[in-house]
C-alpha cells in the first residue's frame, strides 16, 4: 500500500506571495491533518479534515487554510507569506476513528525569502 | 507551560547502550500516547502506540506510561547507529484526533 505523498517536496517563495501544498493520503484513509515543524516550535498542529470538513483547528492565523476533496486528497494554502512561515509542512493521514493513529508524509520544505 | 515537555537533548550514547527518552504532559484529557521516530529530511514514523498505563514492548523498544504521574518513556535496548534520529512523543485526546507533540529528542548512537 502506498504511503502518504506530498507535493512539492521543496518550495521557495518570497514574502507576500501565496502557496498551495498538496497531500494524498493512504488509500482508504479519510482523515488528513496538517502540521508545521520548525526548529524553534517543534511540531504544531494546523488543522484536520475528515470527509471534506474541517474537524479540528490549531492556533494559527487565518492566512493558513485548507480543504479536502471527495477523494480525500487535501490542499493547504498559506496567503501573504511571512519569513516566519519557513518550515517543514507535514501532512498525516488516518482512518479518522476515535483511536486513530496517523501516518506522516515526507513533508514539503517551504522557504520564504 | 507546554502541554507536552520533552528534553530536546541532544543525547549521544555508544552502540549497545540502553537509551531512555522521557516526556511529561499536563492535561489528563489526553489518553493515547505515541512515540515517533524522525530521520533527517523525513516525516515522522510511528514507533509505538499505547493507551493504558504500564509497559508495551516491541522488539528492542519499550514504551512506558504512568498516567498518575503524567509521565511517558521510551526505552531502546541494544541501541544501534541506525537508531540515530529525533524521537518525538505525542499525546492524543480520546474524543478527537487532536494531537500534541513534544519538542523531540535528538539521539545519536555512536559505533
Amino acid at each position: 500500500k502506498a504511503g502518504v505523498t506530498q507535493t512539492p517536496r521543496y518550495l521557495i517563495k518570497t514574502r507576500g506571495q501565496q502557496v498551495t501544498l498538496s497531500c494524498s493520503p493512504i488509500s482508504g484513509h479519510r482523515s488528513v491533518s496538517w502540521y508545521q515543524q520548525t526548529p524553534g516550535q517543534g511540531l504544531q498542529f494546523l488543522f484536520e479534515y475528515f470527509s471534506e470538513t474541517q474537524r479540528n483547528k490549531g492556533n494559527f492565523p487565518g492566512r493558513f487554510s485548507g480543504r479536502q476533496f471527495s477523494n480525500s486528497r487535501s490542499e493547504m494554502n498559506v496567503s501573504t507569506l511571512e519569513l516566519g512561515d519557513s518550515a517543514l509542512y507535514l501532512c498525516a493521514s488516518g482512518t479518522g476513528g476515535g483511536t486513530d493513529t496517523q501516518y506522516f508524509g515526507p513533508g514539503t520544505r517551504l522557504t520564504v525569502l | 507551560q507546554k502541554e507536552v515537555e520533552q528534553d530536546p537533548g541532544p543525547l549521544s550514547v555508544p552502540e549497545g547502550a540502553i537509551v531512555s527518552l522521557n516526556c511529561t504532559y499536563s492535561n489528563s484529557a489526553f489518553q493515547y500516547f505515541m512515540w515517533y521516530r524522525q530521520y533527517s529530511r523525513k516525516g515522522p514514523e510511528l514507533l509505538m502506540y499505547t493507551y493504558s498505563s504500564g509497559n508495551k514492548e516491541d522488539g528492542r523498544f519499550t514504551a512506558q506510561v504512568d498516567k498518575s504521574s503524567k509521565y511517558i518513556s521510551l526505552f531502546i535496548r541494544d541501541s544501534q547507529p541506525s537508531d540515530s534520529a529525533t524521537y518525538l512523543c505525542a499525546i492524543m485526546s480520546v474524543n478527537n484526533n487532536d494531537m500534541r507533540f513534544g519538542a523531540g529528542t535528538r539521539l545519536t548512537v555512536k559505533p
